[in-house]
This record gives structure tokens, C-alpha cells and sequence, in this order.
């Protein structure tokens, strides 16, 4: 089975700084997906980046990048020049390939963005 | 697009009584999610359907909890009885056939049921 782990419970950052948040997971699968949601208080579940893991290019979506170390079962999410909008609680995600397309999700950090 | 559609969006029900949750996936996705999201347990996978057919239930906490997906465009859980414990918020999911990262899953905007 395959288990995500957020170390990080809560963290902040001053609004324009940087900021990243980790995710360490753990399968026996040799290809995979990853995935980075957003929950804002809306509680509304916003994919923000995803990563395959037969890539070696780290995924970049604007602001949010991620750096995805395979070897080390890493795929931590990078947020530059934070807005107030980003303050939200962040969920890791993976895919396995014989998962069947279910979601296995890590425990959450809750980033607040400070003004 | 319109989304995965999920109602009520607030449910308060008293223990013992029967709860019904709804779900209208995006049209033409192949799969079905439901989640449940509490403070201790995070967001665990209840039921998923492919084509309309469960795959796998092994998420269901109990015999109470019961799922069916009658048609492409519509999903329901239910509970029966309820209990104060059952409250948490219930997300339904939908995505394309499994195409890896290019099938990423879509949310409902939940329903907080509360069961008192």
C-alpha cells in the first residue's frame, strides 16, 4: 500500500517571500503520479500541480513549481512571491499506475500568508 | 463545464436518521470518487465506480454506509442509521479514464454533514 506523509502541520510566510512545503511518499510501484491540491476556507479541493514520475523535468505552474527527487521518494511544492490567496491547507497526493486513478492523500499543511 | 455538482452543501440531521448525498460527476468522466475529510483521519477513499460499476468499496466504514451510481450523470451515499460520529465532510470526485497525470480528479464542493 502505498502511504503520503506531510511532515509539516502548519506553516507561514510573508506575503511576496517563498515558501516550501515537503511530501515524502512511499510505494513499491516504478511508475507513478503526483499530485499538489489546494483547499482554500471555501473548502473547494484545487488541483495546483502535477508531476509524472518518468519525468525528470520538475513540473512548473507559474508561482508554484515543485522538486521532485525520485531516488529519495520527494516531491516537495515550491510557492514564490506568496499572495494572501494562497493561504490555504495544501494536500500531497499520489497515483499509483495499477491504483485504478484513486488518490492516495498526504495529512495536509495549512499555509497562512502573512500581509 | 459546470463541475462536479455535489447536494446539499449542508446537512444536519439528528442520530438515527437517514442521510442521502448526492453527486453529479462531469459529463463524460469515466470514474467516481467518494472521500470523507475529518480533522483525525484526513481525506480517506470511501467508494469508487468506473462506468457506473463500484470497483472498490473497501473504504466504506460500515455496513450503514451504502453507495450506487444508477446512471452516468448521478451517484448517491447514503447512511443509515446516522451517527454523531459519521459527521465529517463527504467529497465527490470524477475523472477521466486513466490517463496518469493528464486524468487528474475533480471536486465537488463537499457536503459538511453535522449528525447530532
Amino acid at each position: 500500500a502505498q502511504t503520503v506523509t506531510q511532515s509539516q502541520p502548519e506553516m507561514s510566510v510573508q506575503e511576496a517571500e517563498t515558501v516550501t512545503l515537503s511530501c515524502t511518499y512511499d510505494t513499491s510501484e516504478s511508475n507513478y503520479y503526483l499530485f499538489w491540491y489546494k483547499q482554500p476556507p471555501s473548502r473547494q479541493m484545487i488541483l495546483v500541480i502535477r508531476q509524472e514520475a518518468y519525468k525528470q523535468q520538475n513540473a512548473t505552474e507559474n508561482r508554484f513549481s515543485v522538486n521532485f527527487q525520485k531516488a529519495a521518494k520527494s516531491f516537495s511544492l515550491k510557492i514564490s512571491d506568496s499572495q494572501l490567496g494562497d493561504t490555504a491547507m495544501y494536500f500531497c497526493a499520489f497515483k499509483g499506475e495499477t491504483s485504478g486513478s484513486r488518490l492516495t492523500f498526504g495529512e495536509g499543511t495549512q499555509l497562512t500568508v502573512n500581509p | 463545464d459546470a463541475g462536479v455538482i455535489q447536494s446539499p452543501r449542508h446537512e444536519v440531521t439528528e442520530m438515527g436518521q437517514e442521510v442521502t448525498l448526492r453527486c453529479k460527476p462531469i459529463s463524460g468522466h469515466d470514474y467516481l470518487f467518494w472521500y470523507r475529510q475529518t480533522m483525525m483521519r484526513g481525506l480517506e477513499l470511501l467508494i469508487y465506480f468506473n462506468n457506473n460499476v463500484p470497483i472498490d468499496d473497501s473504504g466504506m466504514p460500515e455496513d450503514r454506509f451504502s453507495a450506487k451510481m444508477p446512471n452516468a450523470s448521478f451517484s448517491t451515499l447514503k447512511i443509515q442509521p446516522s451517527e454523531p460520529r459519521d459527521s465529517a465532510v463527504y467529497f465527490c470526485a470524477s475523472s477521466l479514464a486513466d490517463r496518469g497525470a493528464n486524468s487528474p480528479l475533480h471536486f465537488g464542493n463537499g457536503t459538511r454533514l453535522t449528525v447530532t
